[in-house]
């Protein structure tokens, strides 16, 4: 049940695209299509951004997009926005009917 | 509208015990996976453990375990999560959401303080 591995931090100028990664092993990331993305603001509760690894809820922006290879996924934000400034965790299914969430970074709009 | 409330946050000394409420509403409680996360002060979310909608199975992150027990009620569309033997890692935001897989109702989280 160790936590998924995430940058500390990533950084990007308005209008740019940055992807974050989310490291895992065969027993979580690697093993399963159930990884989500969550937007998390300050002293707010976390948001879904993305789940199912790709999968966008209803009302989330299309700027945002998921994807995964072998045990890493990835978030993608493209039209970086000030609004986009805050901290994301990716989440994924482990074994035995477990979750693990990922260290967490925090993204800054330069 | 989907709501989660949680309720029973509080100050309590180590070794103490203490029960966190969920009140759900705006949605079948009894046909959703109920999850608590929690978030200590200044750090990441941390999956603490999960129900099945009909109570049959629970799951717990290792660091609770034998300490921790989580519970629903469905006919009061209520999750719980009792906490004994309290330390100071314990000390965190306790958030109750909806789902097993991905969550995307979150209640607005309640302070537990483990502090002599």
């Amino acid at each position: 049940q160790s936590a998924l591995t995430q940058p500390a931090s990533v950084s990007g100028s308005p209008g740019q695209s940055i992807t974050i990664s989310c490291a895992g092993t065969s027993s979580d990331v690697g093993g399963y299509n159930y990884v989500s993305w969550y937007q998390q603001h300050p002293g707010k509760a976390p948001k879904l951004m993305i789940y199912g690894v790709n999968n966008r809820p209803s009302g989330v922006s299309n700027r945002f997009s998921g994807s995964k290879s072998g045990n890493t996924a990835s978030l993608t934000i493209s039209g970086l926005q000030a609004e986009d400034e805050a901290d994301y965790y990716c989440s994924s299914y482990a074994s035995s009917s477990t979750e693990v969430f990922g260290s967490g970074t925090k993204v800054t709009v330069l | 509208e989907v709501q989660l409330v949680e309720s029973g946050g509080d100050l309590v000394q180590p070794g103490g015990s203490l029960r966190l409420s969920c009140a759900a509403s705006g949605f079948t409680f009894s046909t959703y996976w109920m999850t608590w996360v929690r978030q200590a002060p200044g750090k990441g979310l941390e999956w603490v453990a999960n129900i099945k909608e009909d109570r049959s199975e629970t799951y717990y992150v290792d660091s609770v375990k034998g300490r921790f027990t989580i519970s629903r009620d469905n006919a009061k569309n209520s999750l719980y999560l009792q906490m004994n033997s309290l330390g100071a890692d314990d000390t965190a935001v306790y958030y109750c959401a909806r789902g097993r897989y991905s969550h995307t109702w979150w209640g607005q989280g309640a302070l537990v303080t483990v502090t002599s």
